[in-house]
């Protein structure tokens, strides 16, 4: 049972325009939600993460939303670049300590 | 140089062939990760060690086993490898005084393993 769920495999935006990458998750007790980040060749690398305590969280260009009730977040890029177009993984954290990371979504930036 | 080394980059070997994959780290994590990805699968956790006298399973561990050298060190080793084997590898560390907040896991760059 995928208890993290991207269901985009990939998603398509406009150079300068927002990009929104969607996540789901089955298990109420995550604590902590992340975004990764993969370029061809290259390991995964964290982008932003949020505590299962808020509902929003900045940094830069990238926003992650939270909505607990509806078990959903997602992933703000705005305004999107080239070098954004990559592999994003949405992740989640066990009380544990272990990560549990969805299928990925591929993002393209067109120009 | 790179944090999280991980050695070999590419192999290609046959069916049944014993295997090690390395992975090295200089940031002086305890803890330390090997991952699995195939297309359309993500990452999935093969096994994990928080410090060297610790090493835990997976969630798919089966046909593979672990040895945590040193705390920079966390070999991963197929004994006898099988097609389905065949993915991409990734080694990873964390420093749990870091918090999630912070840069929770440091992935090496992988190794592409091909079992023919």
């Amino acid at each position: 049972d995928q208890q993290v769920k991207q269901n985009s495999p990939s998603l398509s935006v406009q150079e300068g325009r927002i990009s929104i990458l969607n996540c789901d998750y089955t298990n109420s007790m995550f604590d902590y939600f992340l975004w990764y980040k993969k370029y061809p060749a290259e390991g995964p690398t964290f982008l932003i993460s949020i505590s299962s305590i808020k509902d929003k969280n900045e940094d830069g260009r990238f926003t992650v939303f939270l909505n607990k009730s509806a078990k959903h977040l997602s992933l703000h890029i705005v305004p999107s670049q080239p070098g954004d177009s990559a592999v994003y993984f949405c992740a989640a954290r066990n009380r544990d300590d272990k990560i549990i990371f969805g299928k990925g979504t591929r993002l393209h930036i067109l120009p | 140089d790179a944090d999280v080394t991980q050695t070999p980059r590419n192999r290609i070997t046959k069916t049944g062939k014993r295997i090690m994959l390395e992975c090295s780290q200089t940031k002086g994590h305890d803890r330390m990760y090997w991952y699995r990805q195939d297309p359309g699968l993500g990452l999935r956790l093969i096994y994990y060690s928080f410090d060297v006298k610790d090493i835990n399973k997976g969630e798919i561990s089966d046909g593979y086993s672990v040895s945590r050298q040193a705390q920079a060190k966390f070999s991963l080793s197929l004994e006898s490898a099988i097609p389905n084997q065949t993915a991409l590898y990734f080694c990873a560390t964390s420093d749990p005084r870091q918090g999630a907040s912070n840069q929770p896991q440091h992935f090496g760059d992988g190794t592409r393993l091909s079992i023919l």
